[in-house]
């Protein structure tokens, strides 16, 4: 079992709609758990990241974790075309540690 | 939010040379600068831990003799792919440790190799 899933997609949805993203881990010792958004051909940028569990909101974006399932979700309200990339859910044990990603999942917004 | 820069952005090269990619914090001291590899549709692996002034630590499966890494100072670090076959053509990411708990993406370098 991989440490961290997440569904590669394509993931499509038009302009306007709630975009649900999410992972499945299987280390209990994450502790700290980061959303980044990746365009094509660039790097990594850090959206979110929360600690333990719970919910975090910033602006159109919000985090949740979930330790007891394993799941973790980004959620974006009002999406844009502008949203559209690539986004990997990503976890470490500490927050200095290595950082384990998911693969990735392709989001394309649709005007 | 801090900056760090790769360069070059993109090399072809032929089979058997070697190509040195660089990776700076122009705006910050990094004390720690981590180099990942990233394949299509892959997630980001980790190859090594470069620390200034002190040899890097490589994740296992990664060949050190291979790729080589010199972290001089507190704002560059360098990855050297030694002998580039097809199979390292991959798109080369560094990240950058402020201390200060966050840590900055390079926008990467894509290797391909012919």
């Amino acid at each position: 079992q991989k440490e961290v899933e997440q569904d590669p997609g394509p993931l499509s949805v038009p302009e306007g709609a709630i975009v649900s993203l999410n992972c499945t881990y299987s280390n209990s010792a994450f502790q700290y758990f980061m959303w980044y958004r990746q365009y094509s051909r660039k790097g990594p940028e850090l959206l979110m990241y929360t600690y333990s569990s719970g919910n975090k909101e910033d602006g159109r974006f919000t985090a949740q974790v979930d330790k007891s399932s394993k799941y973790i979700s980004l959620f974006i309200r009002d999406s844009q075309p502008s949203d559209s990339a690539t986004y990997l859910c990503a976890m470490a044990m500490n927050r200095d540690d290595k950082i384990i990603f998911g693969k990735g999942t392709r989001l394309h917004i649709l005007p | 939010g801090a900056v760090v820069s790769q360069h070059p952005s993109r090399v072809i090269c032929k089979s058997g040379t070697s190509v040195k990619i660089e990776c700076r914090s122009l705006d910050f001291q990094a004390t720690t600068m981590f180099w990942y590899r990233q394949f299509p549709k892959q997630s980001l692996m980790l190859m090594a831990t470069s620390n200034e002034g002190s040899k890097a630590t490589y994740e296992q499966g990664v060949e050190k003799d291979k790729f080589l890494i010199n972290h001089a100072s507190l704002t560059l670090s360098t990855l050297t792919v030694t002998s580039a076959h097809p199979e390292d053509s991959s798109f080369y990411i560094c990240s950058a440790y402020t201390g200060l708990n966050e840590q900055f993406f390079g926008p990467g370098t894509r290797l391909t190799v012919l």
